[in-house]
């Protein structure tokens, strides 16, 4: 089945730095979704991506939807303490597919 | 709007025994996703419902797990003779349309242990 890969596992960073993670898949998504999830809690969605090459800000996250249709980033600046938990990337598998795959997260630690 | 809410927050059981969750959608929300997640992983899809139909199942929905949405408004998961590789984080999310995988708000989740 499709799966998504994100990279890294997980990153320790200095409060201040900008992030950059990735996810990518084997096969084309047509829609590209970024979530967070604090400890303990439900993912929350951050950015929502429709079309190839789409560029979207939420606040301090940037997210595109890659060229290709096979992968997306997502990217946040001046990292805060706040920002600590794991990302997911998730899309629907195929076009009008009304479930979600998931990546296996990148898991954000800032250092004090 | 309270957002999705989820019964109990935590359940610890024994192997062999039976346990239900439940789920209550943001109101007027007529989809209704079940996920289970384990640690290190992303969720995976479960089952969904629109309305009071159930729609579609998951592989990993083995004949122990049932669930139902009966007047179309909360949902309940069971797990019949729970085994240790149930141990899971077992999400709920609503959306208000019919092909709305931008708009799935989840909930906090229930977390099983079996011992």
């Amino acid at each position: 089945g499709q799966q998504l890969n994100q990279s890294p596992q997980s990153m320790f960073i200095q409060e201040g730095e900008d992030v950059s993670m990735n996810c990518t898949s084997s096969s084309i998504f047509n829609t590209w979704l970024w979530y967070k999830q604090d400890p303990g809690e439900g993912p929350v969605l951050l950015i929502a991506l429709y079309k190839a090459g789409e560029l979207t800000s939420n606040g301090r996250l940037t997210a595109q939807f890659g060229i290709t249709r096979k992968d997306s980033f997502l990217n946040i600046s001046a990292s805060i303490p706040s920002d600590v938990g794991i990302y997911f990337c998730a899309g629907p598998p195929f076009r009008g597919d009304d479930k979600i795959i998931f990546g296996k997260g990148t898991r954000l630690h800032i250092l004090p | 709007d309270t957002g999705v809410s989820q019964d109990p927050r935590h359940k610890i059981t024994k192997r062999g025994q039976n346990v239900t969750f439940r789920c209550d959608p943001i109101s007027e929300h007529n989809r209704l996703y079940w996920y289970r997640q384990t640690l290190g992983q992303g969720p995976e899809f479960l089952t969904y419902f629109q309305n009071e139909a159930q729609l579609e199942k998951s592989r990993l929905l083995s004949d122990r797990f049932s669930a139902e949405r009966p007047k179309g408004s909360f949902s309940t998961l069971e797990i019949q003779r729970t085994e240790q590789g149930d141990s899971a984080m077992y999400l709920c999310a609503s959306s208000p349309r019919d092909i709305a995988t931008d708009t799935q708000y989840f909930g906090p989740g229930t977390r099983l242990t079996v011992l």
